[in-house]
């Protein structure tokens, strides 16, 4: 069965500091990956996929990801993370077939330190 | 452009009440996805549509769930009756086609309290 786990639950960094939020997935063919924030009150914002070609991705807000099939992993990454980053960030894979059918991680929250 | 809206933001409503979720979509988003993300858990999806049609409703509960998609553009999502289980935030999402890689635009949620 597809799925999709994050095993931070909660995260806090130092503001300037880098940022690594970990995502595993399972499926059984080439996986379709995202990464969504979602900020308190709003909805989820879509910061990168990755559905082939390159496995470091760049995305919106400085954010870049990383595939690697060995480890079926699709990590998050941010070289200097700013208080404004402070929101829950959900990492997905995109359900067989062609339903856009998105199956979620259960997010890992992030704090930033002054 | 306007992103997806979602009214109310927020409802307050004791167990065995019925309550409704309002969505509109982004102009021209033919696929339209409510979802129910629990406290602390990701979105899981209750239905997609395409245009009118219900293509995907397998993990709504159908005895107290129901949603409709009139003329392809606005949604509701109704619950009748709550139950205390039922208190999550209720998300709608909209996108141009199923396409798997297509990107799907959220909306605020609304967030469902039951008492």
């Amino acid at each position: 069965a597809q799925s999709v786990t994050q095993p931070d639950i909660h995260i806090t960094v130092s503001e300037g500091a880098s940022l690594e939020l970990r995502c595993n997935y399972s499926y059984g063919a080439t996986p379709y990956l995202f990464w969504y924030v979602q900020s308190p009150g709003q909805g989820l914002q879509l910061l990168l996929k990755y559905f082939s070609g390159d496995t470091l991705v760049q995305g919106i807000k400085g954010f870049e990801a990383e595939f690697k099939r060995s480890q079926s992993s699709f990590n998050l990454r941010k070289p200097s993370v700013h208080w404004s980053d402070a929101a829950e960030y959900f990492c997905a894979v995109a359900g067989s077939g062609n339903t856009g059918k998105l199956i979620f991680g259960q997010g890992t929250t992030l704090q930033v330190k002054p | 452009e306007a992103g997806v809206v979602q009214s109310p933001r927020y409802k307050i409503i004791e167990k065995k009440q019925p309550v409704a979720f309002w969505c509109n979509p982004i102009s021209g988003h033919n696929t339209l996805y409510w979802y129910r993300q629990n406290l602390g858990q990701g979105p899981e999806l209750l239905i997609r549509y395409e245009n009118e049609e219900a293509v995907d409703d397998s993990q709504l509960p159908k005895d107290r769930f129901s949603a409709e998609r009139l003329k392809g553009v606005d949604s509701t999502l109704k619950i009748q009756p709550a139950e205390l289980g039922d208190s999550a935030v209720y998300l709608c999402a909209s996108s141009l086609g199923p396409s798997r890689g297509g990107q799907q635009y959220f909306g605020p949620g609304t967030r469902l309290t039951v008492t």
